[in-house]
């Protein structure tokens, strides 16, 4: 069974950096076909795509984020992490970590998502 | 605003059968498998469809996904109060190298 969870802090000042952690179990981000997303969604508006880290440490970032963000296999094997810099109050959102498994192209199991405001 | 668009609304009755519809591009539906999510109120994400039309283990087969050219369907049928959320379609586009959602359609069991 495939689990992932997010975890950061619930609020963040302007300018600031935003570092979230997705510890995840039942798969390992280094097996092949296996990878790791992040999704976020601003309140009461659509899902947003932000990144995504592939088993072969490729990664990919949406285009309009790409100079602000970061993603990474954490030293621990299962937790992958997502770095935002120079935060705004439109950077507030549930952020998602997914799963893509080696039969799909896009996520097939999503964590709980972890509420950041960014306010000062 | 989303490159692959939903209509923002749609209703049913219990029981009855209802589709959303979902347009994108040649470089998104048109070249790439589609996936449907619903997302129940204050819940995460649960994915529906994959690659067009498949039902992971465990979802309803009342659920059921289509592709034709740009765009793409997800039929339910037999329509129920809990099958009240929000539906997202999603696909990866090739142009711009990134995974594209739609903007959702509201699901109301009048």
């Amino acid at each position: 069974q495939i689990t992932l969870k997010e975890s950061g802090p619930t609020v963040v000042k302007p300018t600031q950096t935003l570092t979230l952690t997705c510890t995840f179990s039942g798969f390992s981000v280094s097996a092949v076909g296996e990878a790791v997303g992040w999704i976020r969604q601003p309140p009461g508006k659509a899902l947003e795509w932000l990144a995504i880290l592939y088993w072969d440490d490729d990664k990919r970032y949406r285009p309009s984020l790409k100079s602000r963000l970061t993603i990474a296999k954490a030293a621990s094997q299962n937790q992958v992490v997502l770095v935002m810099a120079n935060v705004d109050p439109l950077d507030t959102a549930t952020y998602y970590c997914a799963h893509k498994g080696p039969q799909v192209v896009l996520f097939d199991s999503w964590g709980q998502g972890a509420l950041v405001s960014v306010s000062s | 605003q989303s490159v692959l668009t939903q209509p923002p609304s749609a209703s049913g009755t219990p029981g009855q059968r209802v589709s959303i519809s979902c347009s994108g591009s040649n470089s998104n539906i048109g070249s790439n498998y589609v996936y449907w999510y619903q997302q129940l109120p204050g819940t995460a994400p649960k994915l529906l469809i994959y690659s067009n039309d498949q039902r992971p283990s465990g979802v309803s087969d009342r659920f059921s996904g289509s592709k034709s050219g740009t765009s793409a369907s997800l039929a339910i049928s037999g329509l129920r109060s809990e099958d009240e959320a929000d539906y997202y379609c999603a696909a990866w586009d090739d142009s711009l190298s990134t995974v594209l959602f739609g903007g959702g359609t509201k699901l109301t069991v009048l």
